[in-house]
């Protein structure tokens, strides 16, 4: 069974610190690991997609990293801020399969 | 880039009733299209796939005569709960493929559903 997990299940920080999340699968013989935000109430916003060959993406403050060896995936915030506070979602997909999501980090990033 | 819409944004209806969601893929042609189910505080599970002219498929424990799925065309695939009940209250989230070979999926903006 495919299985993604994500720790911590809920985060609340300061503004101003940098902070990482955790993503865990099962299967190293993953396609692409894409990390996703979720505002309360809302679709989801992808943020970083990392695909099987990579072994990190960057968008401004984020950073995104795969280890198929071990089978983690971590998104680094740096230099949190309020606006930051949502639910981050990893999922994990095949070529041509179907997304299996994480059960999702709640951020808090406190002014 | 790719845009998913839904419509309706939230709905409300009584139990019993059917509810009819409509995701769009706006500016490509979706060859397959994915529901998914996200009740408060977890997270996304796929509920069907669906591919363009093709009946759907659905994942183990959703029942097949009350969530139909129907994906007539490359842009638009429909979800119809049928029956509503208040366990049926959820967000649902649909996205879009653009073709078997592509990886990427397009997620629109997810429809709330309340059954009273």
């Amino acid at each position: 069974k495919q299985e993604v997990t994500q720790i911590p299940a809920a985060l609340s920080v300061p503004e101003g610190e940098n902070l990482v999340l955790n993503c865990s699968f099962t299967d190293s013989a993953i396609y692409n690991l894409q990390w996703f935000r979720q505002d309360p109430g809302k679709g989801l916003t992808s943020l970083l997609l990392i695909q099987s060959s990579q072994r990190e993406q960057t968008s401004g403050r984020l950073n995104a990293s795969l280890d198929k060896s071990s089978g983690r995936s971590t998104l680094y915030i740096a230099a949190s801020q309020p606006g930051d506070s949502a639910t981050y979602l990893c999922a994990r997909h095949n070529y041509g399969q179907n997304f299996v999501f994480g059960p999702g980090t709640r951020l808090s990033v406190l002014p | 880039g790719a845009v998913v819409s839904q419509h309706p944004s939230w709905v409300i209806c009584k139990s019993g009733t059917s509810v009819k969601i409509e995701c769009r893929s706006l500016d490509f042609q979706a060859t397959t299209m994915f529901w998914y189910r996200q009740f408060p505080k977890q997270s996304l599970m796929l509920m069907a796939t669906s591919n363009e002219g093709s009946k759907a498929t659905y994942e183990q424990g959703v029942e097949k005569d009350k969530f139909l799925i129907n994906h007539a065309s490359l842009t638009l695939s429909t979800l119809t709960v049928t029956s509503a009940h208040p366990e049926d209250s959820s967000f649902y989230i649909c996205s879009a493929r653009g073709s078997v070979y592509a990886y990427e999926q397009y997620f629109g903006p997810g429809t709330r559903l309340t059954v009273t």
